[in-house]
C-alpha cells in the first residue's frame, strides 16, 4: 500500500544541470500534479495531468517540463536549474481532478547552489 | 487570487479551542482543508462544498459562509497530535477544477 513515492528525496544541483524528480502512484488515479512549496506561500501548482498522455500548465510552469506516459508515473524535469528553483517539491495525485480529494507524496527538497 | 488565512500562527494549550479561517475574493464553489506536520506531506482533513452541511471530523469542524466567501476550521479541545500547518485550498468555477492554496495558518499545541 505505497500510495504515492517521491524520488529523491533530497537533492543538492549546481546552476545549470538538469535532473528529474521521480513520481509514482500505485492508486490507479487519473489526475497528478506537482507542486513547489516554499516558506510563507503555501502549495504552488507546477503542472497536472488528468490521464496518460495528457498534460497541462498550473500557476508556475516555467524551467520545468512534464510528461505523462503511463497512469503511474509523472516525472517533472528541471532543464536547466536556477537558485530560485530551491523548494520543496510535492507530488500528488487523485481519482479524477484537483478539486478530488488529493494523496500527496512525502516530497523532494531541492537545493540549486 | 490567493485565498487569505487567518491567523498566520497560533499557539494553544492542550485543550483549548483554536479557529482558523480561510478568505477568498472569490466567489467560492468549494473549500478543502489539509494538515501538514513539519517535514510530511500534507493530509486531507475535508471538503466544504458550496451549499453542503457543516462538515465535521473528530473534534475538527468546518463551515462555509457562501455570502462572506469564507471558511472557518474550528479545533476544540485540541490534543498535541493538532499541531502542524493547516493550509485551505480553494476552488473557483472558473480555475479548472484547480485548488488555489493559502499560506496556511501554523498552530502549536503546548502541554
Amino acid at each position: 500500500n505505497a500510495g504515492v513515492t517521491q524520488t529523491p528525496k533530497f537533492q543538492v544541483l549546481k546552476t545549470g544541470q538538469s535532473m528529474t524528480l521521480q513520481c509514482a502512484q500505485d492508486m490507479n488515479h487519473e489526475y497528478m500534479s506537482w507542486y513547489r512549496q516554499d516558506p510563507g506561500m503555501g502549495l504552488r501548482l507546477i503542472h497536472y495531468s488528468v490521464g496518460a498522455g495528457i498534460t497541462d500548465q498550473g500557476e508556475v510552469p516555467n524551467g520545468y517540463n512534464v510528461s505523462r506516459s503511463t497512469t503511474e508515473d509523472f516525472p517533472l524535469r528541471l532543464l536547466s536549474a536556477a537558485p530560485s528553483q530551491t523548494s520543496v517539491y510535492f507530488c500528488a495525485s487523485s481519482t479524477s481532478s484537483g478539486a478530488n480529494v488529493l494523496t500527496f507524496g512525502a516530497g523532494s527538497r531541492l537545493t540549486v547552489l | 487570487q490567493q485565498p487569505v488565512q487567518s491567523p498566520q500562527a497560533v499557539i494553544l494549550r492542550e485543550g483549548e479551542d483554536a479557529v482558523i479561517n480561510c478568505s477568498s475574493s472569490k466567489a467560492l464553489y468549494s473549500v478543502h482543508w489539509y494538515r501538514q506536520k513539519h517535514g510530511e506531506a500534507p493530509v486531507f482533513l475535508m471538503i466544504l462544498l458550496k451549499g453542503g452541511e457543516q462538515k465535521g471530523h473528530d473534534k475538527i469542524s468546518a463551515s462555509f459562509n457562501e455570502k462572506k466567501q469564507q471558511s472557518s476550521l474550528y479545533l476544540t479541545a485540541s490534543q498535541l497530535s493538532y499541531s502542524g500547518t493547516y493550509f485551505c485550498g480553494t476552488l473557483h468555477m472558473d480555475s479548472n477544477y484547480q485548488l488555489i492554496w493559502g499560506a496556511g495558518t501554523k498552530l502549536i499545541i503546548k502541554p
